[in-house]
């Protein structure tokens, strides 16, 4: 079965980077989209971007150029997002998604990332 | 940017009956090949988002017939039928129509 297993809980201090990772299985990793959705503290969601892993091309949200970027593995099946200069506005949960049959339709389980000196 | 701009339920709705979902977009979500790119999704408390439906009324694998998507261009509707305590949570609708995808703000469901 399709499983994306995120990486852990991360605490930060402003002006750092983190990377967090995605590890998929049970599909083709290589042949399908992966997209990045962020969701700040008691708000909605919002998509960052996306990878293709077989060619390691990708796509963003304008609104998170610079801030973050999306890399993958092939050999590990492992997606990564690495998010830069953060501050208090990037403490949110980060989730993985996958296309498959449909657009979005396997996630991961999240990953809360906290900023704060 | 598309903007996407979704209704309020009158919370809660008694167990059993039916709630209907409200979603609008700022731009017709109908692209060329005649599909409408528009996803409905459930975000449960402390769970990630499960995709419900997607092309506006297609339901994704494995989610119950009591799910219904349906709409125009730019105004959509997810229906519920007989809802239940599980129905519970924050639903979602995202336009895929184009760069950058983007999420309405969502509608609480609570079930009395």
């Amino acid at each position: 079965q399709v499983q994306l297993q995120q990486s852990g809980t991360e605490l930060v201090k402003p002006a750092s980077s983190v990377k967090i990772s995605c590890k998929a299985s049970g599909y083709t990793f290589t042949s399908n989209y992966m997209h990045w959705i962020r969701q700040q503290p008691g708000n909605g969601l919002e998509w960052i971007g996306w990878i293709y892993p077989g060619n390691g091309n990708t796509k963003y949200n304008q609104k998170f150029d610079g801030k973050a970027t999306l890399t993958a593995d092939k050999s590990s099946s492992t997606a990564y997002m690495q998010l830069s200069s953060l501050t208090s506005e990037d403490s949110a949960v980060y989730f993985c998604a996958v296309t498959i049959a449909a657009n979005f339709d396997y996630w991961g389980q999240g990953v809360m990332v906290t900023v704060s000196s | 940017d598309i903007v996407m701009t979704q209704g309020v339920l009158p919370n809660p709705v008694p167990s059993g009956e039916s709630a209907s979902i409200t979603c609008r977009s700022s731009k017709s979500l109908v692209y060329k090949d005649g599909k409408t790119y528009l996803n409905w999704f459930l975000q449960r408390p402390g769970q990630s988002p499960q995709l419900l439906t997607y092309w506006m009324s297609t339901r994704a694998s494995g989610v119950s017939d009591r799910f219904s998507g349906s709409g125009s261009g730019t105004y959509f509707t997810l229906k519920i039928s007989r809802v239940r305590a599980e129905d519970a949570g924050v639903y979602y609708c995202q336009q895929v129509r184009e760069y950058p995808l983007t999420f309405g703000s969502g509608t609480k469901l609570e079930i009395k």
